[in-house]
């Protein structure tokens, strides 16, 4: 069964700094990953989807990797603002269509 | 365009009693999906489907029915609503994963939180 880790639960940085957030998963037979933001209250939002076949994607201020061989993604944000305060939340998706999400890492940018 | 939009969004149940928790979407997508997030938990998939006619269970599929006439609507029922389906429910949808399909970015309603006395 895929299981989905996240590290660390919790982050709290100033504004400003860049920050790396970690995922890792147990069975690399993966069809692709996401990264979601969720704000309090609120559904997800998809951020980046990276292909199985795929190292890496970047939209604006947001960079995620993906290393399949060692079951390892991160999401880097540079530059953090406190509007980047969220729940980080990273999702596998296996070749059965079925989606396994970690837990989630708080995050909070302060001014 | 609305995306998936989910009905209703609180719900207070008595042990015991029925209810149905809506899902729509307008975006022609073949997977739809329903999970519960606890805390602590993360997302639990309860059950999936990849098109009109066919579902399948999730991890916690247990204490939950699903049906899937048309490719728009993904309703989740509680036969017998316990304690421990209290949560807060999501529905997704995103084009079906499978040969010659790479972009299955996921969609998410709103959720819908629900508690049982």
């Amino acid at each position: 069964k895929q299981e989905v880790t996240q590290i660390p639960a919790a982050l709290s940085v100033p504004e400003g700094e860049n920050l790396v957030l970690n995922c890792s998963f147990t069975d690399s037979a993966i069809y692709n990953l996401q990264w979601f933001r969720q704000d309090p209250g609120k559904g997800l939002t998809s951020l980046l989807l990276i292909q199985s076949s795929q190292r890496e994607q970047t939209s604006g201020r947001l960079n995620a990797s993906l290393d399949k061989s060692s079951g390892r993604s991160t999401l880097y944000i540079a530059a953090s603002q406190p509007g980047d305060s969220a729940t980080y939340l990273c999702a596998v998706e296996d070749n059965f269509n079925k989606f396994y999400f970690g837990s989630g890492t708080k995050l909070n940018v302060k001014p | 365009n609305a995306g998936v939009t989910q009905t209703p969004k609180f719900q207070v149940l008595k042990t015991g009693q029925s209810m149905t928790l809506q899902c729509a979407q307008d975006m022609n997508h073949e997977y739809m999906s329903w999970y519960r997030q606890d805390p602590g938990m993360g997302l639990r998939l309860i059950h999936y489907s990849v098109g009109a006619g066919i579902t399948d269970q999730g991890e916690v599929p247990n204490g939950y029915n699903v049906s899937r006439s048309t490719t728009e609507d993904f309703p989740l029922r509680l036969l017998s609503a316990a304690p421990s389906q209290t949560s807060v429910y999501f529905c997704a949808s995103s084009k079906r994963g499978h040969s010659g399909v790479v972009n299955t970015e996921a969609f998410f309603g709103q959720g819908t939180r629900l508690t049982v006395v």
